[in-house]
């Protein structure tokens, strides 16, 4: 079956440290996203990408970092940079720009 | 005042009972609304989505888009108790332009 797959479903990161949670697709789809998702903010967009080897910021990508080296993997780094990260991260694709997105089942991070 | 405005609920409401679930917004250049619903601790799943005004209907669940109003909704007939969840609305000027979600909308239907 199609989808997105997020791995790990649970993340725990000391302080100083920097964690990588993985995205992988296998739906085609050109464009690629990272969500980050907060209780009473919604989803904030953290990074994209619409082609392999190219990727923008989003709204809050200060202490993240992506790279896009293959269509089917959009990786994101959390790096000691990010001051609070604690939250539920979602990755998310689409082909045809943004009117329906697939997203995964995310990833909850928590700085212990 | 954020682009999209949702009431983040919860809304509790009886098995059978027709549900409604709102954003409002200020963008006028947004050409495309989407719903997304949500369950705990799971990704967004797209329900439906709707260009420009108008409503769309898809089984139990009915969009509708009011741009003069700049006013969305999404009606749920014969609610279910799998149909409690989040639901979060989303919109977008079209193309590969940024989609901005709404803060979601969490219902409880009492069986």
């Amino acid at each position: 079956d199609g989808g997105i797959t997020q791995s790990p479903k649970y993340l725990f990161r000391k302080e100083g440290q920097n964690v990588t949670l993985s995205c992988e697709q296998n739906l085609n789809h050109d464009a690629m996203y990272w969500y980050r998702q907060d209780p009473g903010q919604g989803l904030r967009l953290i990074y994209y990408s619409q082609i392999v080897n190219d990727f923008q910021k989003g709204d809050i990508a200060e202490g993240y970092s992506v790279s896009r080296e293959k269509k089917e993997s959009f990786p994101l780094t959390v790096t000691s940079a990010q001051k609070n990260p604690t939250a539920f991260y979602l990755c998310a694709s689409s082909s045809d720009g943004g009117y329906g997105y697939t997203f995964g089942s995310g990833t909850r991070l928590t700085v212990v | 005042q954020k682009e999209v405005e949702q009431d983040p609920g919860p809304l509790s409401v009886p098995e059978g009972a027709i549900v409604s679930l709102n954003c409002t917004y200020s963008n006028s250049a947004f050409q495309y609304f989407m719903w997304y619903r949500q369950y705990s601790r799971k990704g967004p799943e797209l329900l439906m989505y709707t260009y420009s005004s108008g409503n769309k209907e898809d089984g139990r669940f009915t969009a509708q888009v009011d741009k003069s109003s700049k006013y969305i909704s999404l009606f749920i007939r014969d609610s279910q108790p799998s149909d409690s969840a989040t639901y979060l609305c989303a919109m977008t000027g079209g193309g590969y332009q940024k989609v901005t979600f709404g803060t979601g909308t969490k219902l409880q239907v009492i069986p």
